[in-house]
């Protein structure tokens, strides 16, 4: 199991859309819809932004969307804020009850 | 609300085992609709699952790390447990204990414990 690609590092300007992707491979995001993202600002526990590709837990705001086409899944934050910046990780069951992490990307908010 | 606590040393000799646990209050380990596992974060890199449990005791590892970790749970203290055996300067990291929905995604997290492995 090789850990999911992220770009290292995005930005965009306040008020801007940004996406994040996450490639993996058909024996993990492409074969089952269970991505996840987490957010995790510096010094912080990681935060649960998005499940099951694209659903939002309670609190989340829906300027926060998730989605996957065939190995690659995605994060969209719209109507980019300064409170935005931090790293996102996404997350994808893998089969036989195991879990893979991307590397990670930082997010920039110019 | 749920809450999970990790406990252990933080600092760890190159070779030997490393042991933490992760109590939770708040919720049950006993509950059939959850998983419970551990992710770790070397300082200033990303995440890696270590490894999960049911409350039925069935363990699931990440295939890397498989050789050396056993994870168990005990309901009575509604406490699960982490070890890792043979630990070298690559197993420092932060380790995080969390609940996982169905073990397909980390739901609640843990603070974070820092373990250091160094002589």
């Amino acid at each position: 199991q090789s850990a999911l690609t992220q770009p290292r590092s995005v930005s965009g300007s306040p008020g801007q859309s940004v996406t994040i992707s996450c490639t993996g491979t058909s024996s993990d995001v492409g074969g089952y819809n269970y991505v996840s993202w987490y957010q995790q600002h510096p010094g912080k526990t990681p935060k649960l932004m998005i499940y099951d590709v694209s659903n939002r837990p309670s609190g989340v705001p829906d300027r926060f969307s998730g989605s996957k086409s065939v190995n690659t899944a995605s994060l969209t934050i719209s109507g980019l804020q300064a409170e935005d910046e931090s790293d996102y990780y996404c997350a994808s069951y893998a089969g036989s009850y195991t879990l893979l992490f991307g590397g990670g990307t930082k997010l920039i908010v110019l | 609300q749920l809450q999970l606590q990790e406990s252990g040393p933080g600092l760890v000799k190159p070779s030997e085992t490393l042991s933490l646990t992760c109590t939770v209050s708040g919720g049950s380990v006993s509950s059939s609709s959850y998983y419970w596992g551990w992710i770790r974060q070397p300082p200033g890199k990303g995440l890696e699952w270590v490894g999960s449990i049911y409350y039925s005791g069935s363990t699931y590892y990440n295939p890397s790390l498989k050789s050396r970790v056993t994870i168990s749970v005990d309901t009575s203290k509604k406490q699960f447990s982490l070890r890792v055996t043979s630990v070298s300067a690559s197993d420092s990291a932060v380790y995080h204990c969390a609940r996982l929905s169905g073990n397909y995604f980390p739901e609640s997290w843990g603070q974070g414990t820092l373990v250091t492995v160094s002589s």
